[in-house]
């Protein structure tokens, strides 16, 4: 079974600094890994989706990285705002086409 | 395109009762899937489709059953509430197959009294 771990569970971080969010799972065989943005209240928006055979992708400030071998993903948010607070969920599909997700991280930048 | 939408935003049942959250989606994807949400546990996948008229279980499916009579539509009845199903229930959708970028609903964040 897929397990997906994010650490840290919760980040504050002053305006203008980099954001590193970990992701890891257990099962490497992933087709891809989603990058998801969740405000209180609200339902999930897709940032980035990163495919099995990529290393990375961008998109304006967010960056991310995947490692299949390892089973890491990090997703980097370059010079924060406050706008960017919020829960960031990694989700990887399983083979029998359901999404598994980690508990996400929430973050806060103080302005 | 409206995207996935569901309705309602939020509803309260007394334990026992019985409803309908209604999901629905204008991309004609084929793949759609009910999520519930609660704290400390991330998202829990409660049935999936994969097209009209094939339904499948996930995680959690006791208590919700579904159908899919179309491809836009993609209702999950609640049989008799528990305060158990307290949650925040997403639905999502995808085209094919099923790795493809997965589109989500607002919620809906139901109290069982």
């Amino acid at each position: 079974k897929q397990e997906v771990t994010q650490i840290p569970a919760a980040l504050s971080v002053p305006e203008g600094e980099n954001l590193v969010l970990n992701c890891s799972f257990t099962d490497s065989a992933i087709y891809n890994l989603q990058w998801f943005r969740q405000d209180p209240g609200k339902g999930l928006t897709s940032l980035l989706l990163i495919q099995s055979s990529q290393r990375e992708q961008t998109s304006g400030r967010l960056n991310a990285s995947l490692d299949k071998s390892s089973g890491r993903s990090t997703l980097y948010i370059a010079a924060s705002q406050p706008g960017d607070s919020a829960t960031y969920l990694c989700a990887v599909p399983s083979n029998d086409y359901k999404l598994s997700f980690g508990a996400g991280t929430t973050v806060t930048v103080r302005a | 395109n409206a995207g996935v939408t569901q309705t309602p935003k939020f509803q309260v049942l007394k334990t026992g009762q019985s409803m309908t959250l209604q999901c629905a989606q204008d991309m004609n994807h084929e793949y759609m899937s009910w999520y519930r949400q609660d704290p400390g546990m991330g998202l829990r996948l409660i049935h999936y489709s994969v097209g009209a008229g094939i339904t499948d279980q996930g995680e959690v499916p006791n208590g919700y059953n579904v159908s899919r009579s179309t491809t836009e539509d993609f209702p999950l009845r609640l049989l008799s509430a528990a305060p158990s199903q307290t949650s925040v229930y997403f639905c999502a959708s995808n085209p094919a197959p099923s790795y493809n970028e997965q589109f989500f609903g607002p919620g809906t964040r139901l109290t069982v009294l």
